[in-house]
């Protein structure tokens, strides 16, 4: 069965970096569309980055050139390189398979920032 | 900021129906397909509708959604007190080359 799992997610001081990853099974990983979105405290969803099957990479404009997604076909694996990260940065970020829509997610990986 | 609006909260009592709107513009509901995702707390969203109104696997059939212009509409008709959960719109935006979600909508079955 499909799976994604995060981790690398930690209490982290602000400016600091940080990478997540995104272990995968069950499915065929370099044919998939691959996105990160992240849930601050008590707060609703937003989109942060996607990876296409082919490599061609977008981001929101609040991470834009702080946050740098990527994957490992070979390892079956997504990251999300967090750099200069700032308090609302904080939140449980998760990594979800599109196919069609965002139809499989992990359970997420939680990352604060704070001095 | 959200730049798909959805109300903050629908309520409704056990076995009535209840909408929930998601307003867009031309480059994102206007032109790209419209998913729903339920959330109950403490866990992951899950998909429930697809391409505009498609519904997932597993998703019973008393949750509809359709799409007009720049709006999308999720429906949920008899009411159970499990659809208690946060419900979210999300689209592609062509124009911004992002993805977006709806600011969500807390469901509470009275």
């Amino acid at each position: 069965q499909v799976r994604l799992e995060e981790s690398g997610g930690g209490v982290v001081q602000p400016g600091r970096s940080l990478r997540l990853s995104c272990a995968a099974s069950g499915f065929t990983f370099s044919s998939h569309t691959l996105h990160w979105v992240r849930q601050a405290p008590g707060k609703g969803l937003e989109w942060v980055a996607v990876v296409s099957f082919d490599g061609n990479k977008f981001y929101t404009e609040s991470v834009r050139g702080r946050f740098t997604i990527s994957r490992d076909n070979s390892g079956n694996t997504l990251y999300l390189q967090l750099s200069s990260l700032r308090p609302e940065d904080s939140g449980l970020y998760y990594c979800a398979r599109q196919d069609k829509s965002l139809d499989y997610w992990g359970q997420g990986t939680l990352v604060t920032v704070s001095s | 900021q959200s730049l798909l609006t959805q109300p903050p909260s629908v309520s409704a009592a056990p076995g009535q129906e209840v909408t929930i709107s998601c307003s867009g513009s031309n480059s994102n509901i206007g032109s790209e397909d419209v998913s729903w995702f339920q959330q109950f707390p403490g866990t992951a969203p899950k998909m429930i509708i697809y391409e505009n109104n498609k519904r997932s696997s597993g998703t019973p059939a008393r949750f509809s959604a359709s799409k007009s212009g720049t709006s999308a509409t999720l429906g949920i008709t008899g009411l159970l007190p499990g659809d208690e959960a946060d419900y979210y719109c999300a689209a592609w935006d062509r124009g911004l080359s992002v993805g977006m979600f709806g600011g969500g909508t807390r469901v509470t079955v009275l």
